[in-house]
């Protein structure tokens, strides 16, 4: 079965430093996509940045990091330099095949709070 | 951009009503899904489909149902609405992606807030 666990319900950070969010995933598949998604108070969701199985460096996309540890199964989101902007909900997905499509799982969320 | 567009962004409904959520896609996406999101829990999917016609269960389906006439309009009903089916609804969409490769993520509506009463 495919599961995602993220077990930082809430989170604070200074502005200005960095943040972890940790993912960790359960997968039997060799092959599968990680998402991270961010939500802000408005609700509407966000894709923030990708990494693919097979993709071997670490995926960046300007300020979001995404830590891959693949024998570990984990793909934690890294926020660099954090603005209140930064503030909301973030989930992690995977993406996983199934011969009937591809199928999304979610983690329950981690709630950033960016303190002034 | 993709956009997906939800019919309505609040609902209210009461107990025993059917309900049609609608959501439809306008960049020719295979998949289309609907989740549920409530505090605590994340988003957990409802139903899935990856084609016209067809449909695939998701980890909460007791209640609902769904249609798929159209590849570009996936339906959420709920049969006989309950107060615990007050939740956010989201739909969403994306290309169907071979052996899981590609940079393609799900594209989300704004959700529907339904309150069933």
């Amino acid at each position: 079965a495919q599961k995602i666990t993220q077990t930082q319900p809430g989170m604070f950070v200074q502005e200005k430093e960095a943040v972890t969010l940790d993912c960790t995933y359960d997968t039997s598949d060799q092959s599968y996509g990680l998402f991270w998604y961010k939500q802000p108070s408005s609700g509407e969701m966000i894709f923030l940045i990708y990494q693919g199985s097979y993709d071997e460096q670490n995926a960046t996309e300007g300020r979001y990091s995404l830590n891959f540890q693949k024998a570990r199964k984990s793909a934690n989101l890294v926020i660099s330099a954090s603005q209140l902007g930064d503030s909301a909900m973030y989930f992690c997905a995977m993406r996983a095949n199934r011969n009937t499509g591809n199928q999304f799982y979610f983690g329950t969320g981690t709630s950033l709070t960016v303190i002034p | 951009d993709v956009k997906v567009t939800q019919s309505s962004r609040y609902l209210v409904k009461r107990t025993g009503e059917k309900v049609f959520l609608e959501c439809v896609q306008d960049m020719d996406h295979e998949n289309m899904f609907w989740y549920r999101q409530d505090p605590g829990l994340g988003l957990r999917l409802i139903y899935f489909s990856y084609d016209v016609k067809m449909k695939e269960k998701g980890d909460i389906p007791e209640g609902y149902s769904v249609s798929r006439e159209k590849k570009e309009r996936f339906s959420l009903i709920l049969e006989s609405a309950s107060t615990n089916q007050t939740s956010m609804y989201l739909c969403a969409s994306s290309p169907l992606v071979g052996l899981g490769r590609g940079n393609s993520p799900l594209h989300f509506g704004n959700g529907t807030r339904l309150t069933v009463t």
